[in-house]
Formats: structure tokens, C-alpha cells, sequence
């Protein structure tokens, strides 16, 4: 079935440091991409998607492209912030009927000021 | 905006009893799910429902049950609590279109 896979954290930076998160995904068919954060104490936030190839998702400062050659939705920002800490979990759906979601293991970021 | 909540955000039973977690979305969405999230698992689909009464098992159903008797609410049964059920439930609703889920502030549940 389908399944994705995070980079393993915890990932501890310092304030303004370059982030990435890796995702990789296993799919039959061709699915939508989400990044979700969970800020502490709080439910899942969408953060930002992409549903087909060469796309790229954007939102508050993040990235990810999806990149169907490698089967992959890496987020990326490119200074981050105190404010940034949290747990992001990397996510698809396929496309037809309910459009259920998988998603990967979660990665919990720390930013240091 | 949209706006899932549910019932409890903790909440602590005994072994054996039956709980139920509520779920109410205010966007006449049609397609409502739970979760439960574990550490180093990420969240794993419970049961979702695409419409009233009708309901479907997702990877991990088995110990729980699901009722949608009205559209905006989606209730999540533990018929006989186990330890290994200790977990956060996290309830999610989508509509057709976009193709996003909301999801409401989680319940951390502790059976004892």
C-alpha cells in the first residue's frame, strides 16, 4: 500500500539556520502532497500542499517541490525561527474517493535562539 | 474559517469501561475521520465516514466502533478500554473541494 517516509529527528538548529525535512513517498497512483506542523498542545495545521508533479507548496517562509522522479516533498526554509518549533509530519492522499491520508512518522524540529 | 472541536482535550477511564469521543465540524463537510497518533508511528486512520450513516474501517479499526447520525458530528466508541488504547485522537473533516482536512485540537486519552 501506500506509505511515506520522514527523516528520522529529533532536528535541533539555531535560530536562522537552513532547514530540511526529508519526505519520500510509495504510491500506485499519483497522489497530493501535504506538510502539516503541530504546534505544542494543539492539533494538526495544513502548512502547505502540492497535487501534481513540479509543483511546489509555499507558506510562511516554507517550501517543497514535488518531485515525482525521486518520489519526493522535502520542506525547506530558508532562515528559521524560534516560532518554528514543532512537530511536521509530511502526508498524501490519494485521489479518489475519500482521499485518505498517510502520513509519515513526524519530526519534531527545536530551533534555538 | 473552518472549525473542528471535540469534546474533551484529556480525559482518564478505567479498564473495561466505554468512552466515547465526540467530534463536531461546522462546515457541512461531508467526509469526517479519526486518527490516533503515537510516537515514532505518526497517525493512523481509525475509521472515516464519507456521509451520514455510512462509514468505513481504516488500517487500524479494530477495538473501536464510529457513529454519524447527523452530518456536522462524528463520535468515536471504545466499547471496552484497553491500556494499549492510551493514545491522543486527533478528528479531521474535508469537504469536496479543496482537497484538504481540518483537523480538531486532539484528545489525549489515558486508560488506567
Amino acid at each position: 500500500g501506500d506509505s511515506v517516509t520522514q527523516m528520522e529527528g529529533p532536528v535541533t538548529l539555531s535560530e536562522e539556520a537552513f532547514l530540511t525535512i526529508n519526505c519520500t513517498y510509495t504510491a500506485t497512483g499519483y497522489p497530493s502532497l501535504f506538510w502539516y506542523v503541530q504546534y505544542p498542545g494543539e492539533g494538526l495545521q495544513l502548512l502547505l500542499k502540492a497535487t501534481k508533479a513540479d509543483d511546489k507548496g509555499s507558506n510562511k517562509g516554507f517550501e517543497a517541490t514535488y518531485r515525482k522522479e525521486t518520489t519526493s516533498f522535502h520542506l525547506e526554509k530558508g532562515s528559521v525561527q524560534v516560532s518554528d518549533s514543532a512537530v511536521y509530519f509530511c502526508a498524501l492522499s490519494d485521489v479518489q474517493g475519500a482521499q485518505k491520508l498517510v502520513f509519515g512518522q513526524g519530526t519534531r524540529l527545536t530551533i534555538n535562539p | 474559517d473552518v472549525k473542528v472541536t471535540q469534546s474533551s482535550r484529556y480525559l482518564v477511564k478505567r479498564t473495561g469501561e466505554k468512552v466515547f469521543l465526540e467530534c463536531v465540524q461546522d462546515m457541512d463537510h461531508e467526509n469526517m475521520f479519526w486518527y490516533r497518533q503515537d510516537p515514532g508511528l505518526g497517525l493512523r486512520l481509525i475509521y472515516f465516514s464519507y456521509d451520514v450513516k455510512m462509514k468505513e474501517k481504516g488500517d487500524i479499526p479494530e477495538g473501536y466502533s464510529v457513529s454519524r447520525e447527523k452530518k456536522e458530528r462524528f463520535s468515536l466508541i471504545l466499547e471496552s478500554a484497553s491500556t494499549n488504547q492510551t493514545s491522543m485522537y486527533l478528528c479531521a473533516s474535508r469537504g469536496q473541494v479543496p482537497d484538504t482536512q481540518y483537523f480538531g485540537p486532539g484528545t489525549r486519552l489515558t486508560v488506567l
